[in-house]
């Protein structure tokens, strides 16, 4: 069975452009999560999306927002780039009841 | 990090010795999983051990959870070069649904 798909995989942006990240669910998955993982870092999470609907947020900046669409399907925008938003996005789904997260290969944002 | 803490930071070993790795976490979950991560790439889930289970096995891999201590182990048997890699302990926090990775343990292992 197909994984979970992340777009671009790689991205390179200058500093105060936008970036708007993709994600596509595991098949039936209804819940979206979004993580951050810095250089040398451990994941941190960002944000999730239950059935089109937030259901947390983690430290995501005011900068970023993200939504999950009819199809299940979530976008990441980030506005106004800096160097420290340079990192690994992953996301993941689930099931919302089984809570066996998912995760995509990730998509490597490079700010310059 | 936000939940987990992996134990040892990093540990160096053979090939063919035993790897293992622990990690300890601080509330009440609904399952604890495994991943492992070479450098700069994405995750990859091991496996998956639910609150009710003590012991779990996929592979090489073993994983036991004590959730009167709140502790997991990871063991990898007879590793190889290519199990060099970071690994991570993530916890799904019951109630909550959050979910939060350890600093993980980076292994090394020399061929």
């Amino acid at each position: 069975a197909a994984g979970v798909i992340q777009s671009p995989r790689h991205l390179i942006k200058e500093k105060r452009e936008t970036a708007t990240l993709k994600c596509y669910p595991i098949s039936r998955h209804d819940t979206v999560y979004w993580y951050q993982q810095g250089p040398g870092q451990d994941p941190q999470f960002l944000i999730s999306f239950y059935e089109k609907m937030q259901s947390d947020k983690g430290s995501i900046p005011d900068r970023f927002s993200a939504q999950q669409f009819s199809d299940y399907h979530s976008e990441l925008n980030m506005s106004s780039l800096e160097l420290g938003d340079s990192a690994l996005y992953f996301c993941a789904s689930s099931l919302w009841e089984s809570g066996e997260r998912f995760f995509g290969p990730g998509t490597r944002l490079t700010v310059l | 990090s936000q939940q987990g803490e992996e134990d040892p930071q990093a540990l160096s070993i053979q090939e063919g010795e035993n790897a293992t790795m622990n990690c300890s976490y601080k509330t009440s979950i609904n399952n604890l999983q495994w991943y492992r991560q070479n450098s700069g790439r994405g995750l990859v889930h091991l496996i998956l051990i639910r609150s009710n289970e003590r012991e779990k096995h996929s592979g090489r891999l073993r994983v036991t959870l004590d959730t009167s201590k709140k502790s997991s182990s990871l063991l990898i048997t007879a590793s190889r070069a290519a199990d060099t890699a970071s690994y991570f302990c993530a916890t799904d926090e019951l109630n909550f649904n959050k979910f939060y990775f350890g600093s993980g343990t980076k292994l090394n292992v020399k061929p």
